[in-house]
């Protein structure tokens, strides 16, 4: 049975650097073909895409917000960490982690965390 | 990048059929995944692979993908059908790409 389950600050200022950590059961980021994403969403607002990483350590990000996103993993606590610079207030959304198979594509995100609400405010 | 454009709303009555599209520029030489989410909850899988649904979906809920669009269709509307709706592809040079969602009421 996968889960997945995000932690991190609620509140950061605008500036800060936010950090989020994934933490996963069920699956092991060294089998091939497993990946982890990050997703968020503003209240009210569509899902959007930010940062992809396969078990091989290749790494995905929106290119919208590339210059912004660092995607890592730590196997041995099976856990993928989301870091985001220059937070401003637009970033406050409640941020996902979800799983995905590659297989030769990119599979649908099939499991998802609860989500972890961030607001970004001075 | 790549853009998938969805209708904010969808109304429709209990126990007809739904309709929900996803437009982008050749979408039908990709695989497209269809998400439902609730209020404050995560989004669940639909249907997968233009096509395909997870175990656990019921039969009422299918996809189609051709051309410039792919369509969820949500057969004998429930109450319980009422969410939001997102269709998801990948794309070579967008990676992951989520479409606007789309709010299916249930009148």
């Amino acid at each position: 049975q996968i889960t997945l389950k995000e932690s991190g600050p609620t509140l950061v200022k605008p500036t800060q650097t936010l950090t989020l950590t994934c933490s996963f059961s069920g699956f092991s980021l060294t089998t091939s073909g497993m990946t982890v994403g990050w997703i968020r969403q503003p209240p009210g607002k569509a899902l959007e895409w930010l940062a992809l990483i396969y078990w091989n350590d290749d790494k995905r990000y929106s290119p919208s917000l590339k210059s912004r996103l660092t995607i890592t993993k730590d196997i041995s606590k099976n856990q993928v960490v989301l870091t985001m610079t220059k937070m401003d207030p637009k970033d406050t959304a409640t941020y996902f982690c979800a799983h995905a198979k590659f297989d030769i594509l990119i599979g649908p995100f099939d499991y998802w965390g609860q989500g972890s609400l961030v607001t970004v405010s001075s | 990048s790549y853009v998938l454009t969805q209708p904010p709303s969808v109304s429709v009555a209990p126990g007809k059929t739904a309709k929900i599209s996803c437009g982008g520029n050749d979408i039908g030489y990709k695989s497209v995944h269809w998400y439902q989410q609730k209020p404050g909850q995560a989004p669940v899988v639909v249907v997968y692979d233009d096509d395909d649904r997870p175990s656990g979906i019921p039969e009422r809920f299918s996809g189609s993908n051709s051309g410039n669009t792919a369509t969820l269709t949500i057969s004998r509307v429930e109450a319980g059908d009422e969410a939001d709706y997102f269709c998801q592809v990948w794309d070579s040079d967008s990676e992951v790409v989520i479409g606007g969602g789309t709010k299916l009421s249930v009148l």
